[in-house]
């Protein structure tokens, strides 16, 4: 089945790291991504990682992958109050149309 | 580089009515794909266009209708408005052979149906 679960809420004090937690069901998926989402906006897109990584850092990003697990994370270093947001994690459906799979999203709110 | 835009930005619709939305990719992106995001909730795809023709489709009705045009814009169109077809509605382009699958997403349109 396709579903893709994360937790709701998460408030960190500003300084501190967020970790973000996401699990997944494709085992084929090839790719994991990462999107941010503002208030009224788009999905802004963060960062990715390819199926074969463990593990992959972008500035003050890291992202975790446990494939056996079907878990993956986002850790935000040094969580800033412009990181307050909805963060979306995403599979890439191994079928033959190139979908994004999203889970519900969790609510970053940071606190000054 | 221009990125995904989107319009119109929001729409108000009376149910049973029929409405048009409109994405320009990418520049360079072939595909784009069509979401729809509920209130809450995280987006669903609906469908996806690889040049000009229909690349799969999600869980929605057939009065959910697209097109992808030769310079790749595409419309999202929906017949009939129900009141649950009130969301946010993303469209996001991508090209498919830079190998890592990423789409990138316009602002969105909100559509509320009264």
């Amino acid at each position: 089945g396709e579903d893709v679960e994360q937790s709701l809420f998460l408030s960190v004090r500003e300084g501190d790291s967020s970790v973000i937690n996401c699990t997944y069901t494709d085992s084929s998926s090839t790719y994991l991504y990462w999107y941010k989402q503002e208030p009224g906006a788009g999905l802004q897109l963060l960062t990715y990682i390819f199926s074969n990584m463990d593990m992959k850092q972008d500035q003050r990003l890291t992202v975790l992958l446990n494939k056996k697990d079907k878990h993956l994370s986002l850790r935000i270093a040094d969580t800033q109050t412009g990181d307050s947001a909805i963060y979306f994690c995403a599979e890439s459906w191994s079928g033959a149309t190139n979908k994004l799979i999203f889970g519900t999203g969790t609510l970053l709110a940071v606190q000054p | 580089e221009t990125g995904v835009t989107q319009s119109p930005t929001h729409l108000i619709k009376t149910r049973g009515q029929q409405v048009t939305l409109r994405c320009s990719s990418q520049s360079g992106h072939n595909t784009v794909s069509w979401y729809q995001q509920a209130l809450g909730q995280g987006p669903q795809f609906i469908f996806q266009y690889y040049r000009e023709e229909e690349n799969g489709r999600g869980n929605f009705p057939p009065r959910f209708s697209g097109l992808q045009f030769p310079n790749y814009s595409s419309e999202l169109n929906v017949n009939a408005l129900e009141l649950d077809d009130s969301a946010l509605y993303l469209c996001a382009s991508s090209l498919p052979t830079s190998g890592t699958y990423e789409q990138y997403f316009g602002p969105g349109t909100r559509l509320t149906v009264t």
